[in-house]
């Protein structure tokens, strides 16, 4: 499983409040990103990071931050959740090109 | 700007048959195609990795292949079997030289006893 976990695994929020997700790999992988999956649109990737604080924007990138102070952490940040962002997150490294997800954040905004 | 299309979207067997679920891209200039698969309420599981100089790649009873000259790769199952339902997604790359992914939105498989 490439040792990636994501915390919470199910959160609900209120709109309006800010939200940060946490993805954690133990394996020192440089590549990390962050994608939602959402019904009739497949996986989207929002960021990614190509190390430590560089990180670079994806295709649905709005509203959303992330950070990576250590290599281990990657964090995506709504800063105010809407409700278009209910959404499954997963997270994702790369070794030698293949990536490999997390199990995965169920955010319900409400 | 890359697309990927999965058909069919949903396909039903029964266990025991071949089958082939198909994957198309509209920009040919990649270097690799990735297979994952996904169980209900679950993150992706790598498949295969194919690189666009292999045209194969195997895994088991799974073989994948790609011809980027027709913007096509397929995924063999052999002996389909009621463990191999599950939601199958293939992802290329965006353009060459990236490692962003655009994705597939699935074929749904089921395999009936």
């Amino acid at each position: 499983d490439a040792g990636i976990t994501q915390s919470p695994r199910h959160k609900v929020t209120e709109t309006g409040t800010p939200v940060t997700l946490r993805c954690h790999q133990t394996e020192n992988h440089r590549y990390m990103y962050w994608y939602r999956q959402d019904p009739g649109h497949g996986l989207r990737l929002i960021h990614y990071s190509y190390g430590v604080k560089d990180t670079d924007k994806g295709e649905v990138s709005d509203g959303y931050s992330v950070s990576r102070s250590k290599t281990e952490d990657f964090l995506l940040t709504l800063e105010s959740a809407t409700s278009s962002q209910t959404s499954v997150y997963f997270c994702a490294i790369s070794e030698e090109y293949e990536q490999y997800f997390g199990p995965g954040t169920r955010l319900t905004v409400t | 700007k890359q697309e990927v299309t999965q058909i069919p979207a949903a396909l039903s067997v029964p266990e025991g048959e071949n089958l082939v679920l198909n994957c198309s891209f509209t920009d040919s200039a990649i270097y690799n195609l990735q297979w994952f698969r996904q169980d209900p309420g679950k993150g992706l599981t790598s498949l295969l990795l194919i690189q666009s100089s292999q045209r194969e790649q195997t895994s088991g009873r799974l073989n994948a292949s790609l011809d980027k000259s027709s913007g096509r790769s397929t995924l063999y199952i052999a002996a389909s079997q009621p463990g191999d339902s599950a939601t199958y997604l293939c992802a290329a790359p965006g353009s060459y030289n990236t490692d962003k992914l655009i994705f597939g939105t699935g074929t749904r498989l089921q395999v009936f006893p």
